[in-house]
């Protein structure tokens, strides 16, 4: 069955450190996107790509990094310049068009120790 | 710009009551409205989509209707059960090249037994 896969389901980092969310789809879906939530909070996106090797920064990009070089996966790196990293990551996917819903994946949740 | 509104939560209810969240929006040009679910510890889900003015959309009881005249696109169910209790997001998708989503802050449901 196609889907989008998040890995791992929890993280856990030590301040200072850099670390890498994994996300990969096999929907063969053209964009893909990653969002932050806060408890009790709405969707932040922080970056987007809408085909390989292109990519663009959404509303809370500082701090945060991310590649395309394969259709199917969109890693985001969470580095050490990001002040409050701890937040429940979620990667989507999907068709570039105007009616087309996205396909979420589980998220990773990420706790700084 | 473009934006979603929704009703502040916690909105809870007994099983078998009668649901509406509220959803209005801003936006230039003809967007497509969706409502997505999401479950604790999950990633979202879409749960149902309307691309134009009057279309309803439906799925598992819920039904929302795009209202083009007050720009609304209100979440409702007949006898909602325990197992409705979730967050849900209201969101809207414009054809303005990027097709990305603009999300509510999510409205909390629990349904009490």
């Amino acid at each position: 069955d196609g889907g989008i896969t998040q890995s791992p389901k929890y993280l856990f980092r030590k301040e200072g450190q850099n670390v890498t969310l994994s996300c990969e789809q096999n929907l063969n879906h053209d964009a893909m996107y990653w969002y932050r939530q806060d408890p009790g909070q709405g969707l932040r996106l922080i970056y987007y790509s809408q085909i390989v090797n292109d990519f663009q920064k959404g509303d809370i990009a500082e701090g945060y990094s991310v590649s395309r070089e394969k259709k199917e996966s969109f890693p985001l790196t969470v580095t050490s310049a990001q002040k409050n990293p701890t937040a429940f990551y979620l990667c989507a996917s999907s068709i570039r068009h105007i009616n087309y819903g996205y396909t979420f994946g589980s998220g990773t949740r990420l706790t700084v120790v | 710009g473009d934006s979603v509104t929704q009703m502040e939560g916690p909105v809870t209810l007994s099983e078998e009551a009668f649901l509406t969240i509220n959803c209005t929006y801003t936006a230039t040009g003809y967007p497509s409205l969706f409502w997505y679910v999401q479950y604790p510890g999950e990633g979202l889900q879409l749960l149902l989509k309307a691309t134009k003015a009057d279309d309803k959309g439906s799925n598992k009881g819920f039904e929302a209707t795009y209202r083009k005249e007050t720009t609304s696109f209100h979440l409702e169910k007949g006898s909602v059960q325990v197992s409705d209790s979730a967050v849900y997001f209201c969101a809207l998708k414009v054809s303005s090249g990027t097709y990305k989503y603009i999300f509510g802050t999510g409205t909390r449901l629990k349904v009490l037994a």
